[in-house]
């Protein structure tokens, strides 16, 4: 166990929808990244946030969003859904804005129809 | 160019054997390797990094190998056990206001008792 929790674990929503993701970084961790897994993608860095403040961007797409709360939990929205966003979501936290060691959660299986 | 290229996709070896796993990249501004092992269902986890300073890092059974010069390197798993059975994979870091990680495309290990 990381210490990274996410929820929910899975989602099920329709084409054209909007969903949450959340993520509790480790206890004292400051920084977190959002990664998106897919089959034909693989493992991409979304965006990173640290203390609050938007950090370092990646291929994240602009129905995408983000926003690290100051008791540092994080929230991913995804908007306007598309089949191709169906993935696995990563939320990982390290201590620092540039600590080099991630600790990933679980992950959240979205699936949309 | 920031990618990061993977290979084999996909590896079997006998318990007991080595396994190796090569990646290389582009970009030289990547300042740390590491390698994550994931499991069916679970995030990513690290196993072992390294720096470009450094040509090898050793941790138990895990062995990082680098080459600067040729934007290489590799895992080696001596003594392959059955519970190392996974999928790799290997990434490179860099600083940019923030901390990128690009990822290779993964190795699906299977070790034969």
């Amino acid at each position: 166990d990381s210490g990274v929790t996410q929820t929910p674990k899975h989602l099920i929503t329709a084409t054209g929808q909007r969903v949450t993701l959340r993520c509790s970084p480790r206890s004292g961790d400051l920084s977190v990244y959002w990664y998106q897994q897919s089959l034909d993608q693989g493992l991409q860095f979304l965006i990173q946030y640290y203390n609050g403040e938007e950090r370092a961007k990646g291929n994240i797409l602009e129905r995408f969003s983000a926003q690290q709360f100051p008791d540092l939990h994080s929230e991913l929205n995804l908007s306007s859904l598309e089949l191709g966003d169906s993935a696995l979501y990563f939320c990982a936290s390290s201590r620092a804005l540039s600590s080099y060691e991630q600790y990933f959660g679980p992950g959240t299986r979205l699936t949309v129809t | 160019q920031q990618q990061v290229k993977q290979s084999p996709q996909s590896l079997i070896v006998q318990k007991g054997g080595i396994s190796i796993i090569n990646c290389a990249y582009e970009n030289t501004a990547f300042d740390y390797f590491p390698w994550y092992q994931q499991f069916p269902g679970k995030g990513p986890a690290l196993l072992i990094a390294i720096r470009p300073d450094v040509s090898e890092k050793k941790e138990g059974r895990f062995t990082i190998s680098f080459n600067k010069s040729a934007k290489q390197f590799s895992l080696h798993i001596m003594d392959s056990q059955p519970g190392d059975s996974a999928t790799y994979f290997c990434a490179a870091s860099f600083h940019t206001g923030g901390f990128k990680t690009i990822f290779g495309a993964g190795t699906r290990l299977f070790v034969k008792a």
